[in-house]
């Protein structure tokens, strides 16, 4: 069975550090891997995708994949307050079940003022 | 673009009743989900539909169905609600041309069953 894990939290940090979330997956042909945030009571919202192994950074977040180790990171640089939400990663496969997303449980992240 | 709608946001059943939550989306999108999120089991997929027309079972199907009606909206339906299906549901959408496949959520239902 595909899985995804994440470490559930919570993830304390203070304000202006760096934030490092991580997901681990199962499945060797995942191909496309996200980052969603969801806030308490909200529906997730798309952070970033990335499919290509190494660094991609927008803005103050930097997603980082390792295939061979079947690795995904996320790391949101001088933290803030909003950023406190739960964080799930998810993993696809683009020849897998109609573009089927599996999810792993989150992280949730509370950032201290 | 209103992106993905769902309706109701709230409903309170009780045991026996059925429902439709509706979903639609405005991206043209060809591919839609139905989730379902409970407290320490994540997003769970409960129905798919590729492409207007088709519909396939996710990982949690029993106790509901759906239907594409067309390529913008995709229904679950509830015949005989049970306690063990309170939880927030979420519609998604997705385009399958060429991947990634990034899925963009609508804001959800809670949904509770007495």
């Amino acid at each position: 069975q595909k899985e995804v894990e994440q470490n559930s939290g919570p993830l304390s940090v203070p304000e202006g550090a760096i934030a490092s979330l991580n997901c681990t997956y199962s499945d060797r042909g995942s191909q496309s891997f996200f980052w969603y945030r969801q806030y308490s009571g909200k529906s997730p919202e798309l952070i970033m995708f990335i499919y290509s192994n190494g660094d991609k950074e927008d803005g103050r977040f930097t997603a980082q994949l390792n295939k061979a180790s079947q690795y995904v990171s996320l790391l949101i640089r001088d933290s803030q307050p909003s950023d406190s939400a739960t964080y799930l990663c998810a993993v696809g496969n683009y020849g897998g079940s109609q573009g089927n997303l599996i999810f792993g449980k989150g992280t949730k992240l509370s950032v201290k003022p | 673009n209103a992106g993905v709608t769902q309706t109701p946001k709230f409903q309170v059943l009780k045991t026996g009743q059925s429902m439709t939550l509706q979903c639609a989306q405005d991206m043209n999108h060809n591919s839609m989900y139905w989730y379902r999120q409970d407290p320490g089991m994540g997003l769970r997929l409960i129905y798919y539909s590729a492409s207007e027309g088709t519909t396939d079972k996710g990982e949690v199907p029993n106790g509901y169905n759906v239907s594409r009606l067309n390529k913008r909206e995709f229904s679950l339906r509830l015949e005989s609600a049970a306690p063990s299906q309170t939880s927030v549901y979420f519609c998604a959408s997705s385009d399958l041309a060429g991947g990634p496949y990034e899925q963009y959520f609508g804001p959800g239902t809670r949904l509770t069953v007495t």
